[in-house]
């Protein structure tokens, strides 16, 4: 079984898209986070959302939104895709303040072509 | 705000070597530290963390890491390396009012040798 579940594993398409990351955990945690990683492995923080609530919102283009329809779950739509989008993201959860480590999702491989 | 600084983006070892992966941090408040491992085309996998109490910690595989305040160091040791290492380890920090926040280090490509 799954902890945090992310789909699509791959996705591909084309500049100007609009396209959605789905997360699912199964843990009970209190607190879901989406992270980037870019080309040279580089993760960094985009939001993080406690109880549906967002707590961290990093400096992330207003293309990106997440929706936390309520704890179990986080996703990640991102409108007009540019090429600079592609990366890796990955979501994760954690009990409330993270300080006791997060569990990661497999990631999301996101190409703008 | 915090950082995770780690020493040397590529490792590389030989099968049965003493594995060294150095971590410095930076945090004006007390640090939650952790290590992941990626393998490739994967997730990250917690393999140990300090939070409070005994310094030295062991994690999975064999693992093990020592928090050195004075230092402001965590690095990440395992006594003799297996070919199923080969992988990128990540060093990051949270704690205080980080919300959780982790911050991580540009992460250290680990090559073992035959």
């Amino acid at each position: 079984d799954t902890a945090v579940s992310q789909t699509p594993k791959y996705l591909v398409t084309q500049m100007g898209n609009d396209k959605s990351i789905k997360c699912e955990q199964n843990l009970g945690h209190d607190t879901m986070y989406w992270y980037k990683q870019d080309s040279k492995k580089f993760l960094k923080i985009m939001f993080s959302y406690n109880n549906k609530e967002l707590i961290i919102n990093e400096t992330v283009p207003n293309r990106f939104s997440p929706k936390s329809p309520d704890k179990a779950h986080l996703n990640l739509h991102i409108n007009s895709l540019e090429l600079g989008d592609s990366a890796v993201y990955f979501c994760a959860s954690s009990q409330w303040d993270g300080n006791y480590g997060y569990t990661f999702g497999s990631g999301t491989r996101l190409t703008v072509v | 705000a915090q950082s995770v600084t780690q020493l040397g983006s590529h490792v590389s070892v030989s099968e049965g070597a003493l594995v060294l992966l150095r971590c410095n941090y930076s945090s004006s408040v007390p640090p939650y530290l952790f290590w992941y491992v990626q393998y490739p085309n994967q997730g990250l996998q917690l393999l140990l963390k300090y939070t409070t109490g005994a310094t030295l910690v062991k994690g999975i595989n064999g693992f093990e890491a020592e928090f050195k305040k004075s230092e402001t160091s965590f690095h990440l040791t395992k006594p003799s390396a297996h070919m199923s290492d080969a992988a990128e380890y990540f060093c990051a920090v949270t704690g205080g009012t980080s919300y959780g926040k982790l911050t991580f280090g540009q992460g250290t490509i680990l090559t073992v040798h035959p």
